[in-house]
């Protein structure tokens, strides 16, 4: 069956990086676009990032654009998002999720698996 | 930017039924899903392309869309349906755009 589990996150001072990696299996992986989408306490769901399956293309949410970058390994079916310049406000559980549909260059963005989240805490 | 408007919070007598809504512009152009998630999980897909269940998802389940407003009914409503429900379609660049949740509550 379709697994996304994800590693990585946790607690970072602001102005600082982190890296959290989606490792995928249960399905074709170079196949599907990917995404992340985060949980900030007390807010609601906020998509922030889109792969396309053969890393060509990538979007960003305007709240992370310019500061955090998407990058995939198909043969090592993994998925890797690179936070810099983190916030406070960036602090938040932090999803992996696959598009339903193959070989969107611009996204699905209907996620029908999802990774089971990572806690990223920006403190100082 | 677009945005996609739910009521914060519904409650529902076990076993009645329970409509959410999504109101927003961009539903007339682009279809809406349903995520439920339950505090600690991930969200799970329960409704794609306005009306369709994955497989797994009970029939109690299901979803419409009419104007410029998607809805999320439950019918027979049991203590696991107890949980927070986002809608998801694009903003007026195509970006998903997620509502800011609906909580449900079963009496």
């Amino acid at each position: 069956q379709v697994q996304l589990v994800q590693s990585g996150g946790g607690v970072v001072q602001p102005g600082t990086s982190l890296r959290v990696s989606c490792s995928a299996s249960g399905f074709s992986f170079s196949g599907y676009g990917l995404n992340w989408v985060r949980l900030a306490p007390g807010k609601g769901l906020e998509w922030i990032a889109f792969i396309s399956h053969d890393a060509h293309k990538t979007y960003f949410a305007d709240s992370v654009k310019g500061r955090f970058t998407l990058s995939r390994d198909n043969p090592k079916n993994t998925l890797f998002l690179q936070m810099t310049s983190l916030r406070p406000e960036d602090t938040a559980l932090y999803f992996c999720a696959k598009d339903r549909r193959p070989l969107y260059d611009h996204g699905d963005y209907e996620f029908d698996h999802w990774g089971q989240g990572s806690l990223v805490t920006v403190s100082a | 930017s677009s945005e996609l408007t739910q009521d914060p919070a519904v409650s529902v007598a076990l076993g009645q039924t329970v409509t959410i809504t999504c109101q927003g512009d961009s539903l007339t152009t682009y279809s809406a899903s349903w995520y439920q998630q339950k505090p600690g999980q991930a969200p799970l897909l329960i409704i794609y392309d306005k009306s369709s269940r994955p497989s797994g998802i009970p029939d109690r389940f299901s979803g419409a869309s009419s104007g410029e407003t998607a809805s999320l009914t439950i019918t027979g409503a049991l203590a696991d349906d107890e949980a927070d429900y986002y809608c998801n379609s694009r903003d007026s660049s195509y970006y998903p755009l997620f509502g800011g949740g609906t909580k449900v509550t079963v009496l």
